[in-house]
């Protein structure tokens, strides 16, 4: 099993622009959750899904945030425009039901200059 | 809402016992767990506990939760320099959707 895998590790990008980040879930987990790591704020949970359906969006920032769930083994989260204070990294974590715990992926650090 | 938290920064010797604690307000919590951060890594799950359990020991870790007083601790024997990271304390309550709450994290220095 090659466990979460978010794309990519690193981006940096302009204020103003688009930013897709995206994960891939492990198979059969049936919940998967965005969240985002800052010194300030440590680890906001922003969405989590559970069988590709939205469940809590509570903690997304604002409107400049959207995440997705096309199907079982992708996820997306957008920000549209960016912003310099969205520079964080972005955990995509994964699980079932059962109490296990979750699953990380290894993370995409973004910077938005 | 539930929180979790616990104390920012500890620094012990290489081959000492480091203890990390964790206090929790949600005293409905099914299961308590302990995550590791590596410097430029995702959270890695160490271990975890069912909150009827007083203790569990796996290898050099042990893991003691005082349900009472909502405390929960990671003792880590044998201290080495790749023991170096942040350590999440995370509680799962009853509330549904599967959802952890996690600590501010603890930064473990060990020095040689």
């Amino acid at each position: 099993d090659a466990g979460v895998i978010q794309s990519p590790r690193h981006e940096v990008t302009e204020m103003g622009q688009e930013v897709t980040l995206r994960c891939k879930p492990i198979s059969g987990h049936d919940y998967l959750f965005w969240y985002r790591q800052t010194m300030m704020r440590g680890l906001e949970l922003l969405i989590y899904f559970n069988n590709n359906v939205p469940i809590d969006d509570s903690g997304m920032p604002e409107d400049r945030f959207s995440a997705k769930m096309p199907n079982a083994s992708f996820s997306t989260l957008k920000i549209q425009p960016s912003e310099p204070r969205d520079s964080a990294v972005y955990f995509c974590a994964s699980t079932i039901p059962a109490g296990g715990g979750y699953t990380f992926g290894s993370g995409t650090r973004l910077t938005v200059v | 809402g539930e929180d979790v938290e616990q104390s920012l920064f500890l620094s012990v010797r290489e081959g000492d016992s480091s203890v990390i604690n964790c206090t929790y307000t949600d005293s409905s919590s099914t299961y308590l767990y302990w995550y590791k951060q590596e410097p430029g890594a995702g959270l890695q799950l160490l271990t975890y506990i069912f909150s009827n359990m007083d203790m569990k020991q796996d290898q050099r870790l042990t893991v003691l939760l005082n349900k009472k007083d909502k405390h929960l601790s990671l003792r880590i024997a044998d201290t080495q320099t790749g023991d170096s990271a942040i350590y999440f304390c995370a509680e799962r309550g009853t509330g549904g959707g599967n959802k952890l709450t996690f600590g501010t994290g603890t930064q473990l220095k060990v020095e040689l």
